[in-house]
């Protein structure tokens, strides 16, 4: 069965710091893979998403994200935090073929000043 | 603008009690879906719809219903509400491709007790 796992429920960072947010996904056939976060008080939005071609993904924020299927990772990274990053990301597979979404149990960004 | 609009927000009611939440896309997606998510446990798909009248359950369909009559319209329904089903609720929706991101709503806020 598909599980997405987000090492760490919590993370802080100064604010400058790199930022690196874990996502280890299982799944027998490459998924597709989303990244989204989600400010207080509202719902998910989509920060960058992989599907085919190349494995370095950017997204929006200065957000990025790396597949590399050996590790069946697809981490989350930002060279510079801001203190607007600041939020909750969710990591999310979905299978070639299937309609269902898995979304990891979430990563709580703060960034300290 | 493009948008998935969740009424209520909030809904503080007592168990047993029959409850309906909305949601309406204004995208012509044909992909809904409706999400719970609890503190540790991310985002728990309850029901999709490909298209109207196509719905499937999701991995915590047990106490929900749902119906599609509508393309832009998902309502999710509690016949007999239960203090376990206290959570957040999203919808959300996209294009019928499995590499779509999916838009979500603001979320729903249900108390049952």
């Amino acid at each position: 069965a598909q599980s997405v796992t987000q090492l760490g429920s919590h993370v802080s960072v100064s604010e400058g710091a790199l930022v690196l947010l874990r996502c280890n996904y299982s799944s027998s056939v490459p998924p597709y893979l989303f990244w989204y976060v989600q400010y207080p008080n509202q719902g998910l939005q989509l920060l960058l998403k992989y599907t085919t071609g190349a494995t370095l993904v950017k997204g929006i924020n200065g957000f990025e994200a790396e597949f590399k299927k050996s590790e069946t990772s697809f981490h989350l990274t930002k060279p510079s935090a801001h203190m607007s990053d600041a939020a909750e990301y969710f990591c999310a597979v979905r299978n070639t073929g299937g309609f269902k979404t898995i979304f990891g149990a979430g990563t709580r960004l703060f960034v300290k000043a | 603008e493009a948008q998935v609009t969740q009424n209520p927000r909030y809904l503080i009611t007592v168990t047993g009690k029959k409850l309906t939440v909305t949601c309406s896309q204004n995208m012509n997606h044909e992909y809904m879906s409706w999400y719970r998510q609890d503190p540790g446990l991310g985002l728990r798909q309850i029901y999709y719809s490909m298209n109207v009248e196509v719905t499937d359950k999701g991995d915590v369909p047990e106490g929900y219903k749902v119906s599609r009559k509508e393309k832009r319209n998902f309502p999710l329904i509690l016949e007999s509400p239960s203090p376990n089903q206290t959570s957040l609720y999203f919808c959300a929706s996209s294009f019928d491709r499995e590499n779509q991101p999916q838009h979500f709503g603001d979320g729903t806020r249900l108390s049952i007790l």
